[in-house]
């Protein structure tokens, strides 16, 4: 199956620091992919839609200066947490859609990137 | 009322129970239905995925779908250890935006 690959997998910063976390499809191209937060023994919650060559969309609720997202390639989306605060310490996953064929598309996971915010 | 509601648990069961996770949905356009299962500290993997109602069996996992009750089942017979995991239910309407909805998840521990 296809793989969605994030990096870093754990950071650690400083309050008011800004951090980068990469998303990359390995072996298929994304012209989506999704941006998720998920508290400890909570569900994910979306946080923003990364769309090729155009601005991401975000959920109601999700600030857009705070959570930058640049989706540069059809295989790479970043996500920039700006001047981050204790409070944004969270595991970040994002995933992106596979189509093969006429079938039903897959939706790959990324294995996640924690955020320490100190 | 969410649109996906999805018990969290937490479950714990003996090694070889069967075990069974469930989501109820109110939006009447889902089509596509999904099991992941995310283990601890890990990104979601895809378990099972169904289309419109009916059963789908899959090893020692069936899921279920019940479009007229909008209710959907996960079965898992002869359940393991390595089972333990938090279960995800999910949900799309077939739409191009691929975007999915989630349950809020159902922890599930095995007991050796």
């Amino acid at each position: 199956g296809a793989v969605v690959s994030q990096h870093p997998s754990w950071v650690i910063c400083k309050s008011g620091t800004s951090v980068k976390i990469e998303c990359r499809s390995l072996d298929f191209q994304a012209t989506t992919m999704f941006w998720y937060r998920q508290f400890p023994k909570q569900s994910l919650m979306l946080m923003a839609t990364s769309n090729e060559g155009s601005k991401a969309t975000y959920e109601q609720g999700v600030e857009k200066d705070k959570f930058l997202i640049n989706h540069a390639s059809l295989t790479l989306s970043t996500l920039t947490v700006t001047s981050a605060h204790p409070e944004d310490s969270s595991f970040y996953i994002c995933s992106a859609p596979a189509r093969w064929g006429l079938g039903f598309y897959e939706q790959y996971f990324g294995p996640g990137t924690r955020l320490t915010v100190t | 009322q969410k649109e996906v509601e999805q018990d969290p648990g937490p479950l714990s069961v003996p090694e070889g129970a069967i075990v069974s996770l469930n989501c109820t949905y109110s939006n009447s356009a889902f089509q596509y239905f999904m099991w992941y299962r995310q283990y601890s500290r890990k990104g979601p993997e895809l378990l099972m995925y169904t289309y419109s109602s009916g059963n789908k069996e899959d090893g020692r996992f069936t899921a279920q779908v019940d479009k007229s009750s909008k209710y959907i089942s996960l079965f898992i017979r002869d359940s393991q250890p390595s089972d333990s995991a938090t279960y995800l239910c999910a949900m799309d309407s077939g739409g191009s935006n691929y975007k999915l909805t989630f349950g809020k998840g159902t922890l599930l521990t095995v007991n050796p």
